[in-house]
């Protein structure tokens, strides 16, 4: 089986600060996925990284896959409080199945 | 936009008996899925399923079942339900086409609670 290993799982920060969250896997994936998730919701898709070495930002985040496509990374720089949410990683395998990592609870403090 | 709709919330029931959990997609995708969620632990796949009448074990099957009449409906079966199922209950669609890259499409979960 292949597993996610996903840190910190929790993170608590002042708004305008930047933290870094980390996805780390001995597996190599197709790509990878980050979903993020509100309370009562579902997870909803933020980016998809497909290539070793590539770089996608959104905004104030910036995505990372690893050159070997065993790892990620998600980075937010100055944090603010709508960012607060449950982040997700999820490894694209075979038959468009996702292997997720454990999340990192994110609360910004105004 | 995909809508997924589980058709129950909060579900509270009884050790030992069997709970049926809806799943509706109005996209005519062809994968749907089934996960549950648990704190620290992430999305653990159950069950999915590529097309209608087909069904294929996920990484944590013991204990349900599935089944899909018709491709917009995915059914989660605890066919004799256990205080260790109590959880959140997630259901997913996929349009299908492999290694697209496509999002999977979540419902808003179902919260069960086994008493």
């Amino acid at each position: 089986t292949q597993l996610l290993e996903q840190s910190p799982q929790f993170l608590s920060i002042q708004e305008g600060e930047n933290l870094t969250v980390y996805c780390n896997s001995s597996s190599v994936f197709s790509s990878l996925q980050w979903y993020r998730q509100e309370p009562g919701e579902g997870p909803v898709l933020l980016v998809t990284v497909v290539t070793g070495g590539e770089v996608k930002k959104l905004k104030r985040l910036t995505f990372q896959f690893g050159d070997a496509r065993k790892d990620s990374s998600l980075h937010i720089t100055a944090a603010q409080p709508g960012d607060t949410g449950l982040y997700l990683c999820a490894g694209v395998r075979a038959g468009n199945m996702l292997t997720f990592g454990g999340g990192t609870r994110l609360m910004v403090k105004p | 936009d995909v809508k997924v709709t589980q058709s129950s919330r909060y579900l509270v029931k009884r050790t030992g008996e069997k709970v049926f959990l809806e799943c509706v997609q109005d996209m005519d995708h062809e994968n749907m899925f089934w996960y549950r969620q648990d704190p620290g632990l992430g999305l653990r796949l159950i069950y999915f399923s590529y097309d209608v009448k087909m069904k294929e074990k996920g990484d944590i099957p013991e204990g349900y079942s599935v089944s899909r009449e018709k491709k917009e409906r995915f059914s989660l079966i605890l066919e004799s339900a256990s205080t260790n199922q109590t959880s959140m209950y997630l259901c997913a669609s996929h349009e299908g086409t492999p290694y697209s890259n496509q999002p999977q499409h979540f419902g808003d979960g179902t919260r069960l609670s086994i008493l």
